[in-house]
């Protein structure tokens, strides 16, 4: 069975650092994986994806993210935050099915 | 870019009333929408899939008969919750999948907030 976890419920960081977001995967075949955005009482906006192809991907507003096939890992990164960086990010995978397994979000906090 | 609607943005109804959501897709057809429900500080959970022209396709654990979903065209699906309760009270949340895309990714609606009182 698909699953997804996102290990930290917050992640604090100050504006100009780096953040990190943490996701690991679990899925039979290749994997599709994707980070979506959620602002308060918003749906969800597509950050990127991940189907095949090179590890590093880039995606919307300057994030980033890393498969990592040995780890079964793929870190949303982001080199420098914003305060209107902060938001509830979703890590989800798919396994070319239709369905869409999401993890259980991550609050990131990124303070002046 | 792809753009997905839902309407209402926010309702409240009384217990034992139904109440329904629509989901359109503005500039794609879709074959498939999903209906997902989002409880406070929770992940999205997948209610069903939603297909066009036939019966939508429940998750474990979902009512079929309390959450009644139509597709009747590739750009709109509808979710009716019947005799809704409070505990129906949720953050509702449609995607639509954009067959023309390079990959079949979904685009989500901006959410439905019931509340039952």
């Amino acid at each position: 069975a698909q699953s997804v976890a996102q290990p930290e419920d917050q992640v604090n960081v100050a504006e100009g650092n780096p953040l990190t977001v943490k996701c690991t995967y679990s899925v039979s075949g290749n994997p599709y994986l994707f980070w979506y955005v959620q602002y308060p009482n918003r749906g969800l906006q597509f950050l990127l994806k991940y189907i095949t192809g090179d590890n590093l991907v880039k995606g919307s507003y300057g994030f980033e993210a890393e498969f990592n096939k040995s780890q079964t890992s793929f870190h949303l990164k982001k080199p420098s935050a914003l305060v209107s960086d902060s938001a509830l990010y979703f890590c989800a995978v798919s396994d070319n099915t239709d369905k869409l397994i999401f993890g259980t979000g991550t609050r990131l906090q990124v303070f002046p | 870019g792809a753009v997905v609607s839902q309407h209402p943005s926010r309702v409240i109804c009384k217990s034992g009333t139904s109440v329904k959501i629509e989901c359109r897709s503005l500039d794609f057809q879709a074959t498939t929408m999903f209906w997902y429900r989002q409880f406070p500080k929770q992940s999205l959970m997948l209610m069903a899939t939603s297909n066009e022209g036939s019966k939508a396709t429940y998750e474990q654990g979902v009512e079929k008969d309390k959450f009644l979903i139509n597709h009747a065209s590739l750009t709109l699906s509808t979710l009716t919750v019947t005799s809704a309760h409070p505990e129906d009270s949720s953050f509702y949340i449609c995607s639509a999948r954009d067959l023309a895309g390079p990959y079949n990714e979904q685009f989500f609606g901006p959410g439905t907030r019931l509340t039952v009182l």
